[in-house]
């Protein structure tokens, strides 16, 4: 049983648009992480959100803590090329639990 | 400063057979851990440490050992292997254990089971 999903799984678009990632789950964490994966490497951290409601901005990326600190999501605003890859969000709670992933490809 | 390093970077064993997947970090980090990431299922961990001389089990520590005898140094082995574990192991480190600490990832052992 996977503690936190991840929606879409995979995601193809088209350089320009913009796109939506969710992760959810039905427990609290104390904070949570989304990471980004390139093919090859290990996984690199974007941001750390910790409040409840909270909303962090890094350039086109903005990532939202759910207000019951259960559920995040990740927003891209006029995707590039240099998006692609593999993001996985990660729980804090007496260990780091990681999401299924979302696959994103940015089409030129 | 080199990381988190991890080796080999690829290995196939046959199974039944053992080998150790060597972890190290030069970052002075008290907390590490390893992951095997598998497809459609993100990363899951296996076992982790809190510092040296000091382990615990994760989601997913079934025919996998550790030990933590250095701060640096986090050895994961493979008792008998099964093509059940084939999968991609990442090493990761953090400063400290708590809310929202930085894990820095090593490069990955891609590992086959035939």
């Amino acid at each position: 049983t996977q503690l936190l999903e991840q929606s879409p799984q995979f995601l193809s678009i088209q350089e320009g648009e913009n796109l939506t990632v969710y992760c959810n789950s039905s427990s609290v964490f104390s904070s949570l992480q989304w990471y980004r994966q390139e093919p090859g490497e290990g996984p690199v951290l974007l941001v750390t959100v910790v409040t409840g409601g909270e909303v962090k901005k890094l350039k086109r990326l903005t990532f939202q803590f759910g207000d019951a600190r259960k559920d995040s999501s990740l927003h891209i605003t006029a995707a590039q090329t240099g998006d692609t890859g593999l993001y996985l969000c990660a729980g804090a709670g007496n260990q780091f639990y990681f999401g299924t992933g979302t696959s994103l490809t940015v089409i030129p | 400063n080199a990381g988190v390093t991890q080796t080999p970077k690829f290995q196939v064993l046959k199974t039944g057979q053992s080998m150790t997947l060597q972890c190290a970090q030069d970052m002075n980090h008290e907390y590490m851990s390893w992951y095997r990431q598998d497809p459609g299922m993100g990363l899951r961990l296996i076992h982790y440490s809190v510092g040296a001389g000091i382990t615990d089990q994760g989601e997913v520590p079934n025919g996998y050992n550790v030990s933590r005898s250095t701060t640096e140094d986090f050895p994961l082995r493979l008792l008998s292997a099964a093509p059940s574990q084939t999968s991609v192991y990442f090493c990761a480190s953090s400063l400290t254990w708590g809310t929202g600490p930085e894990q820095y990832f090593g490069p990955g052992t891609r590992l086959t089971v035939t």
